[in-house]
């Protein structure tokens, strides 16, 4: 696609319900990230994968938070036994890391999640 | 650890004048980019304008500049001309080792 897509683009849950929130990254893009962006806040990272791997899963919060990103592409961010300070607006980003575009990172639309 | 510093939460703006929003950031590193991103109330997170911090030269985008002052850690956004379409919240954000860091943000009014 033209762009990175998130769905679903809004989600009301329960507390305690599992969520899976779906981020289609740019095509050829080798990074994604997810990022957590709370009510009038910036972006808090979570996760970042090259490839199908993540270096680097410092930002998740707790171990209810996992993601996974397979075939180079599509990637799950799955919350487990949703709490309502989970909710937040969700954001997924692409990015290349060849040319002169490299690092620059082309964000989603975002998932806002509420939890009731 | 890195970390990204916008001391204006909310900054207003007169149609066609000129804006200049902050942001400091911390590291001890020598290479690595800085970036702002806009985001309208859409949510869409856009790129603004890059800065590579091994460039002495500051970046431009037709309206929008930055002053790079890499001793003192400071990288300013500057709007020229300002539109009603530029306001929104406004991010500064640092980038290195894979990471993203960002500001807390700066929400932009534009007065016509």
């Amino acid at each position: 696609g033209a762009g990175v897509s998130q769905s679903p683009s809004n989600k009301v849950t329960e507390k305690g319900k599992d969520v899976e929130l779906r981020c289609d990254p740019i095509s050829g893009h080798t990074a994604l990230y997810w990022y957590r962006q709370s009510l009038g806040q910036g972006l808090e990272f979570l996760i970042y994968f090259q490839g199908n791997s993540a270096p680097d899963k410092s930002g998740l919060p707790s171990d209810r938070f996992s993601a996974e990103r397979t075939g180079g592409s599509v990637s799950t961010l799955t919350i487990q036994r949703t709490q309502q300070e989970d909710s937040a607006v969700y954001l997924c980003a692409s990015s290349s890391r060849q040319g002169p575009s490299s690092y620059e990172q082309y964000f989603g639309p975002g998932t806002r999640l509420t939890v009731t | 650890a890195q970390t990204v510093t916008q001391s204006q939460p909310e900054m207003s703006v007169q149609e066609a004048e000129t804006v200049t929003l902050s942001c400091t950031y911390d590291t001890s590193e020598s290479d690595y980019y800085l970036f702002w991103y806009k985001q309208p109330p859409s949510r869409q997170m856009i790129l603004v304008i890059r800065q590579e911090a091994y460039k002495q030269q500051n970046a431009t985008e037709n309206r929008f500049s930055v002053n790079f002052q890499k001793a003192a850690k400071s990288f300013s956004l500057k709007i020229s001309d300002s539109q009603l379409g530029d306001a929104a919240m406004y991010f500064c954000a640092y980038y290195n080792f894979n990471k993203f860091y960002f500001g807390s943000g700066t929400k932009l009014n534009v007065k016509p």
